[in-house]
């Protein structure tokens, strides 16, 4: 079964730091997609993305946020300067269409930010 | 913009009970409303969903049911299992005809206790 991979599973980092997290859709999906959920709490939606664009964002994806499809295959978020409360599992999405066909969640990233 | 509640936040039940777990959404646009199921440290793994031109839907011990006029749908599990523990999310979709929008608002979560 097709599936979305992320990398890296754990990424530790100093605040005011600079990190990019890192995922690979499925092959066919058009729409990607980051959410966050911070430790006990919901799965939370940052941003999603067709057609090399940003379609819609969050509240939370302030201008310390940003995603790239830097090559066809890898789309990314950067978080330009983190802070503390950045630390949080950061899923990566995909999905065939923007109808939930075919929706599904990377394995995560957790990001620990000290 | 959606917003979704779900309950009960905790549910214990005692294995082979059945367990239900409630949502709702206040965007009449939404119409696709997706369960996922959250273990430890893991991926939220579909295990249901179910769109707005449907009334209920049933997988096995699994079944989840819409009502569209008051806005709110539900997860039904039968015989439960001690591998059902889990924290169950719900979700729900809108679709915006005036452009792309398939971002998934999500509930807070139920953390499901199955008993032995």
């Amino acid at each position: 079964e097709p599936e979305v991979t992320q990398t890296p599973s754990h990424q530790v980092t100093q605040m005011g730091q600079e990190v990019i997290l890192r995922c690979v859709p499925i092959s066919n999906h058009l729409y990607f997609y980051w959410y966050r959920q911070i430790l006990g709490q919901k799965v939370e939606f940052l941003v999603s993305f067709y057609n090399n664009e940003i379609s819609e964002k969050s509240e939370i994806f302030d201008d310390q946020f940003s995603v790239e499809r830097p090559d066809g295959s890898n789309f990314t978020l950067k978080i330009r300067s983190t802070k503390l409360e950045d630390s949080a599992m950061y899923f990566c999405a995909s999905s065939v269409g923007d109808r939930g066909y075919g929706y599904t969640f990377g394995s995560g990233t957790r990001l620990t930010v000290v | 913009g959606e917003n979704v509640e779900q309950h009960p936040s905790t549910l214990s039940v005692q294995e082979g009970d059945s367990a239900v777990i409630k949502c709702t959404y206040s965007d009449s646009a939404s119409n696709y409303f997706p369960w996922y199921k959250q273990e430890l440290g893991k991926r939220p793994q579909l295990i249901i969903d179910i769109r707005s031109n449907v009334g209920e839907k049933k997988d096995q011990r699994i079944a989840v049911t819409l009502n569209k006029t008051a806005k709110h749908f539900s997860l039904h599990i039968t015989e439960t299992q001690p591998e059902d523990s889990a924290v169950y999310f719900c979700a729900a979709q809108s679709q915006n005809y005036g452009g792309s929008q398939g971002n998934l608002i999500f509930g807070k979560g139920t953390k499901l206790s199955v008993k032995p």
